[in-house]
């Protein structure tokens, strides 16, 4: 069955460029997040979107990071005038939102590398 | 400021050996969940803990959640290399929905 898929795999870019990286979540799947994590290290909280609901934006680290959910299913975070300490993977996750303790399936994640 | 704290940050052991990887917080969580997580993949759940004071185990991994659900462990028995990665552990921050808080992870090395 198909799992969370993330795209590019790996993505490099220059300094001050904009990107974008692209979730396609588990279908039927209504909650989904975005978290950052850098090497070796925990998950940091970016986005979270949940049906119809306002995004929880509150882990967004600055006004250049955006991201949107279509159709309440794919996803893409933007990401303007790239820093170098953007550098980082990129992590996708679903899940069901079903009430209660939620499994959240992960995407392979983005890596990103700004020179 | 971390919420969750996880000891150690960093592990090496031979293949055979016990290990227990800790998870600790000052605020109280509804549940805790452990993940494992291999290079240039995603974490994937290995067991969501509730009940305080509750006990799980996964073939040769232990799980506990603390009395007080403030802290969790996870205890390998005879670790072998298979059991190598990142183990995270994270918990539903109150009344904010799914969205989870992460541990800074605990990266176990396993040798044959």
């Amino acid at each position: 069955g198909a799992g969370v898929s993330q795209s590019p795999s790996n993505k490099v870019t220059e300094k001050g460029k904009d990107v974008e990286l692209r979730c396609d979540p588990i279908s039927g799947h209504t909650a989904l997040y975005w978290y950052r994590q850098s090497l070796g290290q925990g998950l940091e909280f970016l986005i979270y979107f949940q049906g119809n609901s306002a995004p929880d934006k509150s882990g967004l680290p600055s006004d250049r990071f955006s991201a949107e959910r279509t159709g309440g299913s794919v996803s893409t975070l933007t990401i303007q005038r790239t820093q170098q300490e953007d550098s980082a993977v990129y992590l996708c996750a679903s899940s069901l939102a079903a009430g209660g303790p939620d499994e959240q399936f992960f995407g392979p994640g983005t890596r990103l590398t700004v020179l | 400021t971390q919420l969750l704290e996880q000891s150690p940050q960093f592990l090496s052991i031979q293949e055979g050996e016990n290990l227990t990887v800790y998870c600790n917080s000052s605020s109280v969580f509804s549940s805790l969940q452990w993940y494992r997580q291999e290079p240039g993949e995603g974490p994937v759940l290995l067991v969501t803990v509730v009940t305080g004071g509750e006990v799980k185990k996964l073939k040769r991994l232990t799980f506990q959640f603390g009395d007080a659900r403030k802290d969790s462990s996870l205890h390998i028995t005879a670790a072998q290399p298979g059991d190598t990665g990142l183990y995270l552990c994270a918990g539903p921050l109150y009344n904010q929905g799914g969205k989870l808080i992460f541990g800074q992870g605990t990266e176990l090395s396993v040798k044959p």
